[in-house]
């Protein structure tokens, strides 16, 4: 069922950008792009998502390649508060679109 | 400032009980979701309501039933519980309809153990 592919783990020191990559090669045309955490005993936290652009909030930068076949979510100034497990999901506008996959997801260890 | 809520956290009961799981959100949403989670780590869709109308229900056994009062809360029960129950529930509401782009937020969940 998944549709991305993630590594299992990384870290990152406590300031510096975090840089989370993401492989969907399979993505179809109307598909988003969706990144969600979830920190332990917590539900899943949204972060961002994006078509074909790249998007910036409050949160987060995501930058989706052109051929659409992999992003990259970006945390600026990685705090300790940010450790916890990343996922990327795709996600269209159809009945598939009611399920979610979060798969194994990246653990991010925000090292101080 | 919790946007999406739900109560209890953890719920442990026996076979055969009737219990109710509570959600609610304040981020001024249309729609709200249940989903229940298997070990997989994969979140299936059980029950949608938009403006307090049910526009999803998927093949979820009769003995659980929603119920949305507003178009803020969307509770779940559940009759006779059974093993196959123990699982997390989690709540969630979106800005949008069902399969449209918008995201959802989700509560915390509920871990429900049949004893």
């Amino acid at each position: 069922d998944a549709k991305t592919t993630q590594p299992t783990s990384m870290d990152c020191a406590e300031g510096r950008a975090a840089n989370l990559p993401c492989n969907h090669s399979t993505i179809s045309g109307n598909e988003y792009v969706y990144w969600y955490r979830q920190i332990h005993s917590q539900g899943p936290q949204y972060i961002i998502h994006g078509l074909k652009n790249n998007e910036t909030n409050e949160m987060a930068s995501l930058i989706i390649t052109e051929d659409r076949k992999s992003s990259t979510l970006i945390l600026p100034h990685a705090t300790l508060r940010d450790t916890a497990v990343y996922y990327c999901i795709v996600r269209g506008r159809s009945n598939t679109g009611n399920q979610f996959y979060f798969g194994t997801g990246t653990s991010l260890t925000v090292i101080p | 400032d919790t946007a999406v809520s739900q109560t209890p956290k953890y719920l442990v009961t026996q076979m055969g009980n009737d219990k109710s799981i509570k959600c609610e959100q304040n981020l001024g949403h249309d729609t709200m979701y249940w989903y229940k989670q298997d070990s997989k780590k994969f979140l299936k869709i059980m029950f949608s309501y938009n403006n307090k109308e049910l526009i999803i229900n998927e093949t979820v056994p009769n003995r659980f039933s929603p119920k949305s009062p507003d178009k803020a809360h969307l509770n779940l029960h559940i009759n006779s519980l059974e093993l196959g129950d123990s699982a997390v529930y989690f709540c969630a509401s979106s800005q949008d309809i069902p399969g449209g782009h918008q995201p959802q937020h989700f509560g915390d969940g509920t871990r429900l153990s049949i004893l």
